[in-house]
């Protein structure tokens, strides 16, 4: 079982939905990343959280520590937003590189 | 500021071959962390450098290894390429001052190895 487990592996939603995006781990961490990667690569860090709610325009995330759960909520969805979205988390005690990734959920938002 | 850039962007090698990728960090950044993402899978993490020392190792074999510069710029180094080489190679540089800092990733280098 991986440390990171994300869900869904696909997302299909059409333009103005809701979407959710989930996150679960079973290490302990001293931070969480959402991250977004284009098809070509590159990877773009949303958020980094280590508790609570983040919110950076029609992105939200949260995280449970208790639980070991964090979602990433994206609001009003848009076909710009297309892309896989990974959670990575910084277990206790590792260095700050070392991040354990998730698969990625591969969101496609048709207009 | 100049984010984080990555050379080559595509390369193709054989079996057994030695290949270097370059890593430029963001301004301001003195740490760097390579990772390894093959296709349909989530990066994993080969190794961090901080002042031109490692600190911090994936479960990599030896055959890769590292440098960092003193303008904190990076290669990874890859000796007898094998086929399961195959994958993106990421870098992402941070500012080491505490255990929250973001790290800002580069573009990527694919390499395929035949």
């Amino acid at each position: 079982k991986n440390e990171v487990e994300q869900s869904p592996q696909n997302l299909t939603a059409q333009e103005g939905e809701f979407i959710t995006i989930n996150c679960s781990y079973s290490v302990g961490i001293s931070a969480l990343h959402w991250l977004q990667q284009h098809p070509g690569g590159g990877i773009v860090s949303l958020f980094m959280l280590s508790s609570g709610k983040k919110k950076h325009g029609r992105l939200i995330a949260t995280i449970n520590i208790q639980e070991k759960h964090s979602s990433l909520h994206i609001t009003a969805s848009h076909p710009r937003d297309s892309a896989v979205y990974i959670c990575a988390v910084r277990s206790y005690g590792g260095s700050q590189g070392n991040l354990i990734f998730g698969k990625g959920t591969k969101l496609s938002v048709k207009p | 500021e100049t984010g984080v850039t990555q050379s080559p962007t595509h390369l193709i090698k054989t079996r057994g071959q030695q290949v270097t990728l370059r890593c430029s960090s963001q301004s301001g950044h003195n740490t760097v962390s390579w990772y390894q993402q093959a296709l349909g899978q989530g990066p994993q993490f080969i190794f961090q450098y901080y002042r031109e020392e490692e600190n911090g190792r994936g479960n990599f074999p030896p055959r890769f290894s590292g440098l960092q510069f003193p303008n904190y710029s990076s290669e990874l180094n890859v000796n007898a390429l094998e086929l399961d080489d195959s994958a993106l190679y990421l870098c992402a540089s941070s500012f080491l001052a505490g255990a929250y800092n973001e790290q800002f990733f580069g573009p990527g280098t694919r390499l395929t190895v035949l």
